[in-house]
């Protein structure tokens, strides 16, 4: 079975103060993400990374930055939190297959529950 | 922007009743799949279906999908109290950024009474 483990289920952060959010999979899966999951708002994409120390932009990525050193790792960094990054942070990854190396299903970890202060 | 929408909102039901939801998109996929998510938990992959494929069973779960009207929609049968979840479906599209990302819609809040 595919594992996707999150660093902490729930985090206490102060405003102002540098967040680091760790994802470990276990599948050689080649993409990973990061989402947030806000109520009436969904999950909404901030990163993604298809290959070690390649990255892209999501729908918001404003306040957010990644890192992906090694091909199972994906960290998320708050730079300075803010309260408006209260939110479950959500990590996943995925394979892909094909010539056009199209994305399948996504294994998700438990989440994040992070609460800025 | 939200590509898969779902509805309805938030359904209940009966323990042994049917369970349908329904997705709806915007721009053409690749393949649609929908996901479980329970309370405070991660997401499961149920299933997914390829743009060319109209039918798909996953042992109680039928789903379909109509491209010409783009329209997905999720059959839970006999369904059983730990069915309770957010549901939520998910798009990959065909052209307009990457193939790799999901555009996940606000899911659906079943829950089925004992």
């Amino acid at each position: 079975d595919v594992k996707v483990t999150q660093s902490s289920r729930y985090l206490v952060k102060r405003t102002g103060e540098k967040v680091f959010l760790e994802c470990v999979q276990d599948m050689d899966h080649e993409n990973m993400f990061w989402y947030r999951q806000d109520p009436g708002l969904g999950l909404r994409l901030i990163y993604f990374s298809y290959d070690v120390k390649m990255k892209e932009k999501g729908d918001i990525p404003e306040g957010y930055s990644v890192s992906r050193e090694k091909k199972e790792r994906f960290s998320l960094i708050l730079e300075s939190a803010s309260t408006n990054q209260t939110s479950m942070y959500l990590c996943a990854s995925s394979p892909i297959r094909g010539l056009y190396r199209s994305s399948y299903e996504q294994y998700f970890g438990p989440g994040t529950r992070l609460t800025v202060t | 922007s939200q590509q898969g929408e779902e509805d309805p909102q938030a359904l209940s039901i009966q323990e042994g009743e049917n369970a349908t939801m329904n997705c709806s998109y915007k721009t053409s996929i690749n393949n649609l799949q929908w996901y479980r998510q329970n309370s405070g938990r991660g997401l499961v992959h149920l299933i997914l279906i390829r743009s060319n494929e109209r039918e798909k069973h996953s042992g109680r779960l039928r789903v379909t999908l109509d491209t010409s009207k783009k329209s997905s929609s999720l059959l839970i049968t006999a369904s059983r109290a730990a069915d309770t979840a957010s549901y939520f479906c998910a798009t990959t599209r065909v052209r307009g950024g990457s193939n790799y990302k999901l555009t996940f819609g606000k899911g659906t809040l079943l829950t089925v009474n004992p």
